[in-house]
Protein backbone atom coordinates (compact mmCIF):
# COMPACT_ATOMS: atom_id res chain seq x y z
CA UNK A 1 0.00 0.00 0.00
CA UNK A 2 0.89 3.56 -0.77
CA UNK A 3 2.31 5.30 2.34
CA UNK A 4 0.88 9.07 3.57
CA UNK A 5 2.61 11.51 5.42
CA UNK A 6 0.42 13.75 8.04
CA UNK A 7 1.50 16.46 10.28
CA UNK A 8 1.95 14.96 14.18
CA UNK A 9 -0.51 17.94 15.41
CA UNK A 10 -2.27 20.49 15.11
CA UNK A 11 -4.59 22.74 16.86
CA UNK A 12 -7.47 24.49 16.64
CA UNK A 13 -10.21 26.93 18.48
CA UNK A 14 -13.68 25.75 19.22
CA UNK A 15 -16.43 26.16 16.81
CA UNK A 16 -13.67 27.26 14.00
CA UNK A 17 -12.94 25.44 10.87
CA UNK A 18 -10.08 22.90 11.19
CA UNK A 19 -7.85 21.66 7.43
CA UNK A 20 -6.07 18.26 8.18
CA UNK A 21 -3.70 18.05 5.30
CA UNK A 22 -2.33 14.19 4.16
CA UNK A 23 0.53 13.79 1.29
CA UNK A 24 0.48 10.41 -0.63
CA UNK A 25 2.43 11.17 -3.64
CA UNK A 26 2.65 7.59 -4.53
CA UNK A 27 -0.90 7.16 -4.94
CA UNK A 28 -1.89 4.70 -7.63
CA UNK A 29 -5.24 5.42 -9.90
CA UNK A 30 -7.24 3.00 -8.28
CA UNK A 31 -6.07 3.63 -4.75
CA UNK A 32 -9.27 5.27 -2.26
CA UNK A 33 -8.14 7.69 0.20
CA UNK A 34 -9.88 7.04 3.94
CA UNK A 35 -9.91 8.71 7.10
CA UNK A 36 -10.61 7.65 10.58
CA UNK A 37 -10.26 9.09 13.66
CA UNK A 38 -9.65 7.52 17.20
CA UNK A 39 -11.25 9.42 19.92
CA UNK A 40 -9.44 9.26 23.75
CA UNK A 41 -9.76 5.83 25.25
CA UNK A 42 -12.19 4.27 21.98
CA UNK A 43 -11.31 2.31 18.81
CA UNK A 44 -11.06 4.30 15.54
CA UNK A 45 -13.97 5.41 13.48
CA UNK A 46 -14.63 5.60 9.55
CA UNK A 47 -14.77 9.47 8.93
CA UNK A 48 -14.88 10.07 5.39
CA UNK A 49 -13.65 8.86 2.14
CA UNK A 50 -13.10 9.48 -1.47
CA UNK A 51 -11.42 8.73 -4.71
CA UNK A 52 -11.27 11.94 -6.79
CA UNK A 53 -14.20 14.21 -6.45
CA UNK A 54 -14.52 16.05 -3.59
CA UNK A 55 -16.84 14.80 -0.53
CA UNK A 56 -19.27 15.77 1.86
CA UNK A 57 -20.79 13.96 4.72
CA UNK A 58 -22.49 14.54 8.12
CA UNK A 59 -18.97 14.86 9.66
CA UNK A 60 -16.50 16.50 7.41
CA UNK A 61 -15.26 16.92 3.98
CA UNK A 62 -12.66 15.31 2.22
CA UNK A 63 -11.12 17.93 -0.65
CA UNK A 64 -8.89 15.82 -2.97
CA UNK A 65 -6.32 17.82 -5.30
CA UNK A 66 -6.39 17.12 -9.06
CA UNK A 67 -3.29 15.45 -9.21
CA UNK A 68 -4.59 13.41 -5.85
CA UNK A 69 -1.20 13.57 -4.36
CA UNK A 70 -2.81 15.19 -1.57
CA UNK A 71 -6.24 15.52 -0.03
CA UNK A 72 -7.45 17.66 2.99
CA UNK A 73 -9.77 16.68 5.50
CA UNK A 74 -11.89 19.55 6.35
CA UNK A 75 -14.14 19.82 9.89
CA UNK A 76 -16.22 23.15 9.35
CA UNK A 77 -16.88 23.74 12.88
CA UNK A 78 -14.75 22.04 15.00
CA UNK A 79 -16.08 21.24 18.46
CA UNK A 80 -14.27 19.81 21.72
CA UNK A 81 -15.86 16.25 21.09
CA UNK A 82 -13.74 16.51 17.62
CA UNK A 83 -10.36 15.74 19.46
CA UNK A 84 -8.88 13.16 18.07
CA UNK A 85 -6.05 10.92 16.18
CA UNK A 86 -7.41 11.67 12.55
CA UNK A 87 -5.62 9.28 10.27
CA UNK A 88 -5.18 9.48 6.57
CA UNK A 89 -5.20 6.11 4.72
CA UNK A 90 -4.68 4.81 1.29
CA UNK A 91 -7.07 1.18 0.14
CA UNK A 92 -6.28 -0.41 -2.79
CA UNK A 93 -7.83 -3.65 -1.89
CA UNK A 94 -5.92 -5.31 -3.82
CA UNK A 95 -4.73 -8.60 -2.59
CA UNK A 96 -6.86 -10.95 0.61
CA UNK A 97 -5.90 -8.82 3.21
CA UNK A 98 -8.14 -5.60 2.86
CA UNK A 99 -6.39 -4.22 5.73
CA UNK A 100 -5.94 -1.14 7.13
CA UNK A 101 -2.48 0.35 7.21
CA UNK A 102 -2.70 3.01 10.17
CA UNK A 103 0.50 5.64 10.17
CA UNK A 104 0.89 7.84 13.29
CA UNK A 105 -1.91 10.27 12.43
CA UNK A 106 -2.76 13.58 13.17
CA UNK A 107 -3.51 14.73 16.79
CA UNK A 108 -6.28 17.45 17.01
CA UNK A 109 -5.83 19.32 19.90
CA UNK A 110 -9.20 21.58 20.59
CA UNK A 111 -9.82 24.64 22.46
CA UNK A 112 -12.84 26.36 23.88
CA UNK B 1 -26.33 -1.73 22.56
CA UNK B 2 -22.98 -1.25 20.71
CA UNK B 3 -22.45 -3.67 17.02
CA UNK B 4 -18.49 -4.81 18.20
CA UNK B 5 -18.07 -5.79 21.87
CA UNK B 6 -14.85 -7.17 23.52
CA UNK B 7 -14.23 -8.91 26.61
CA UNK B 8 -12.36 -8.06 28.94
CA UNK B 9 -11.92 -4.43 28.74
CA UNK B 10 -8.65 -4.48 30.93
CA UNK B 11 -6.61 -7.39 31.34
CA UNK B 12 -3.50 -7.90 33.47
CA UNK B 13 -1.29 -11.56 33.07
CA UNK B 14 1.96 -13.11 33.74
CA UNK B 15 4.33 -14.02 31.82
CA UNK B 16 3.69 -17.52 30.42
CA UNK B 17 -0.02 -17.23 31.20
CA UNK B 18 -2.16 -18.45 28.54
CA UNK B 19 -5.09 -15.96 27.81
CA UNK B 20 -8.46 -15.18 25.19
CA UNK B 21 -9.50 -12.19 24.27
CA UNK B 22 -12.98 -11.97 22.48
CA UNK B 23 -15.32 -10.46 19.98
CA UNK B 24 -18.53 -10.81 19.14
CA UNK B 25 -20.47 -8.48 16.65
CA UNK B 26 -24.02 -8.15 15.54
CA UNK B 27 -23.56 -6.58 12.55
CA UNK B 28 -24.02 -9.61 10.70
CA UNK B 29 -20.80 -9.21 8.80
CA UNK B 30 -18.39 -11.46 7.35
CA UNK B 31 -15.04 -10.44 7.63
CA UNK B 32 -13.61 -10.17 11.12
CA UNK B 33 -9.82 -8.30 12.08
CA UNK B 34 -7.42 -8.27 15.32
CA UNK B 35 -5.53 -5.46 15.54
CA UNK B 36 -2.93 -4.50 17.98
CA UNK B 37 -1.62 -0.40 19.26
CA UNK B 38 1.10 0.16 20.65
CA UNK B 39 1.47 3.57 22.64
CA UNK B 40 1.22 6.44 20.54
CA UNK B 41 1.39 4.27 17.43
CA UNK B 42 -1.15 3.41 14.73
CA UNK B 43 -2.48 0.10 14.54
CA UNK B 44 -1.11 -3.27 12.83
CA UNK B 45 -3.11 -6.12 11.65
CA UNK B 46 -2.41 -9.53 13.45
CA UNK B 47 -4.86 -11.64 12.19
CA UNK B 48 -7.97 -11.54 9.54
CA UNK B 49 -10.82 -13.63 8.84
CA UNK B 50 -13.05 -13.50 5.93
CA UNK B 51 -15.53 -16.48 6.87
CA UNK B 52 -16.00 -18.76 9.48
CA UNK B 53 -13.65 -21.31 7.38
CA UNK B 54 -10.91 -18.48 6.69
CA UNK B 55 -8.30 -17.59 9.03
CA UNK B 56 -4.65 -15.44 7.60
CA UNK B 57 -2.10 -14.10 9.56
CA UNK B 58 -1.72 -10.22 9.70
CA UNK B 59 1.80 -8.53 10.12
CA UNK B 60 2.65 -9.16 13.48
CA UNK B 61 1.06 -12.92 14.30
CA UNK B 62 4.05 -14.55 15.60
CA UNK B 63 3.12 -15.71 19.61
CA UNK B 64 -1.06 -15.27 18.74
CA UNK B 65 -3.71 -17.51 17.30
CA UNK B 66 -6.87 -16.67 16.54
CA UNK B 67 -10.18 -18.78 16.50
CA UNK B 68 -13.47 -17.74 14.80
CA UNK B 69 -16.22 -19.56 16.32
CA UNK B 70 -18.93 -18.31 14.20
CA UNK B 71 -19.96 -15.59 12.05
CA UNK B 72 -20.26 -13.01 14.38
CA UNK B 73 -17.49 -14.39 16.85
CA UNK B 74 -13.25 -14.08 16.58
CA UNK B 75 -11.34 -14.76 19.51
CA UNK B 76 -7.41 -14.14 19.61
CA UNK B 77 -5.41 -15.84 22.09
CA UNK B 78 -2.04 -15.54 23.41
CA UNK B 79 -0.08 -18.93 23.92
CA UNK B 80 2.57 -17.82 26.74
CA UNK B 81 2.00 -13.91 27.00
CA UNK B 82 5.32 -11.68 27.28
CA UNK B 83 5.37 -7.97 28.55
CA UNK B 84 6.13 -6.78 24.86
CA UNK B 85 2.15 -8.18 24.50
CA UNK B 86 1.43 -5.15 26.49
CA UNK B 87 -0.37 -3.16 24.52
CA UNK B 88 -4.60 -2.18 23.64
CA UNK B 89 -6.03 -4.36 21.27
CA UNK B 90 -9.20 -4.26 18.76
CA UNK B 91 -11.04 -6.26 16.89
CA UNK B 92 -13.08 -4.97 13.61
CA UNK B 93 -15.62 -6.30 11.39
CA UNK B 94 -16.23 -5.17 7.71
CA UNK B 95 -19.16 -6.43 5.31
CA UNK B 96 -16.96 -8.03 2.78
CA UNK B 97 -18.73 -5.59 -0.32
CA UNK B 98 -17.29 -6.42 -4.00
CA UNK B 99 -15.65 -2.63 -3.84
CA UNK B 100 -12.91 -3.80 -1.06
CA UNK B 101 -11.39 -0.02 -2.11
CA UNK B 102 -14.48 1.30 -0.36
CA UNK B 103 -15.27 -0.96 2.28
CA UNK B 104 -15.49 0.45 6.17
CA UNK B 105 -14.46 -0.73 9.26
CA UNK B 106 -16.01 -1.09 12.41
CA UNK B 107 -13.90 -1.27 15.69
CA UNK B 108 -14.76 -2.51 18.77
CA UNK B 109 -13.99 -0.27 21.76
CA UNK B 110 -10.95 -2.19 22.88
CA UNK B 111 -9.31 -4.55 25.13
CA UNK B 112 -6.64 -2.86 27.33
CA UNK B 113 -3.73 -5.69 28.29
CA UNK B 114 -1.09 -5.67 30.44
CA UNK B 115 1.60 -8.53 30.90
CA UNK B 116 3.90 -8.66 33.88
Amino acid sequence: DAKTTQPNSMESNEEEPVHLPCNHSTISGTDYIHWYRQLPSQGPEYVIHGLTSNVNNRMASLAIAEDRKSSTLILHRATLRDAAVYYCILRDGSGATNKLIFGTGTLLAVQP
Amino acid sequence: DADVTQTPRNRITKTGKRIMLECSQTKGHDRMYWYRQDPGLGLQLIYYSFDVKDINKGEISDGYSVSRQAQAKFSLSLESAIPNQTALYFCATSPGLAGARQETQYFGPGTRLLVL
